[in-house]
Order: structure tokens, then sequence, then C-alpha cells
């Protein structure tokens, strides 16, 4: 069982150049969510989605863009990639709200650095 | 507006002692909480939840307490292990489906 499935594992993007970051998971989960690492930060929500044809914005949305026309990907995209975007990148799913009966399960993530 | 806080960065302690990890929030519409462990490298993995409905869950040497009057809530950690060592983040969760996490406590559990 993969469960959530994150790709690539690295990138190094130069400023103004644009990049999917992809999200797959096999569990059959209607929640997903993009989240972003900045150090002594924690993780910061950028979008999230209860279900295929519906996302929306979490805390810091400005700079990205999400889709989810299936209920196994949910891609995470960066159109104008800036310094400020450098981060590590982790999508997770859950299968309902992410209580305690229906945790999120993480990806291994994607480090993004934006020179 | 960092409506979920871990105002310790990092804690440290010996082998077989207690750790209490701490957290706080500011939205009163938080009705559950999480904890979550992660290791370098890694995606953060699910520890223990409560709901706003209790003050207490208990699983295993994890138990995680819950104050809403003070909003806040903290995870003890009885006896600590080496292994133990990672970074643990709190998260907060309404109805909107958000899952809103702290900054993360690093945890250094020393043999």
């Amino acid at each position: 069982n993969a469960g959530v499935t994150q790709t690539p594992k690295f990138r190094i993007l130069k400023i103004g150049q644009s990049m999917t970051l992809q999200c797959t998971q096999d569990m059959n989960h209607n929640y997903m969510y993009w989240y972003r690492q900045d150090p002594g930060m924690g993780l910061k929500l950028i979008y999230y989605s209860v279900g295929a044809g519906i996302t929306d914005k979490g805390e810091v949305p400005n700079g990205y863009n999400v889709s989810r026309s299936t209920t196994e990907d949910f891609p995470l995209r960066l159109e104008l990639a800036a310094p400020s975007q450098t981060s590590v990148y982790f999508c997770a799913s859950s299968y309902a709200r992410g209580r305690g009966d229906s945790p999120l399960h993480f990806g291994n993530g994607t480090r993004l650095t934006v020179t | 507006d960092q409506q979920v806080k871990q105002n310790s960065p990092s804690l440290s302690v010996q082998e077989g002692r207690i750790s209490i990890l701490n957290c706080d929030y500011t939205n009163s519409m938080f009705d559950y909480f999480l904890w979550y462990k992660k290791y370098p490298a890694e995606g953060p993995t699910f520890l223990i939840s409560i709901s706003s409905i209790k003050d207490k869950n208990e699983d295993g040497r994890f138990t995680v307490f819950l104050n809403k009057s003070a909003k806040h809530l903290s995870l003890h950690i009885v006896p600590s292990q080496p292994g133990d060592s990672a970074v643990y983040f709190c998260a907060a969760g309404s109805n909107t489906g958000k899952l809103i996490f702290g900054q993360g406590t690093t945890l250094q559990v020393k043999p």
C-alpha cells in the first residue's frame, strides 16, 4: 500500500519558472491538503480539497494553484516561482475531516529551492 | 496571526523521564486537536488526538491533556525513550475541514 506519493523529491527552480508538484493517494480518501514547512514556522496550509472538483484556500495560498479532477490526484502548481517559495512541501490526505478517527496521512515531501 | 502556538522550539530530557510538550490556541471554534511526530526527511505521522468534549486521552506511553478554559493542550510521554527524539507538532481543526499546525517542538531524549 503506497499511501500518499509525492514527486519529485527535490527540485531547483530559477526565479520566474513554473512547475507542478504531483501528489497521488491510493487510499480512496476524500480530503487532500497541501502544506509547506519553513524552518521554525511549522506547517502552513496552502490549499485543501474536500472532494473531487472542490478546492479551497488555506492560510498561505498566494502564488499557488490547485486542481482536483480525480479523487486520487491533487497537483500543486507554481506559476512564477519566487525565492519566498523555497520550502519543503507536504501533501496529505484523510478519509474525512482530519480528526483522531480520520487522521491525515502525509507524503514524504518535496524539497523546492528557488534561486 | 498564529492560531496554534508551540512556544518551546526544543526540549531535552533524560531517557526514562517524562517529556511534556505544550501547545496553545486562540480560536475557540477548534473542536479537535491532534499531535503529529516527524522524523527528518519523512512526512509527519499521527500520534494521538483529543476531542473538545474530553479533557484527557491516553494511548500507551502518550497522554494528551486539554484545558479548554485556558485554550491549552499538552502531550506527556512517559517514560521517554531515545526513539521518541523527533519534531512534535500539535494541530487543531474545526468543521471547516482545515487543520492548523503549530511551529513544532524538537524533542531530544538522551540515553
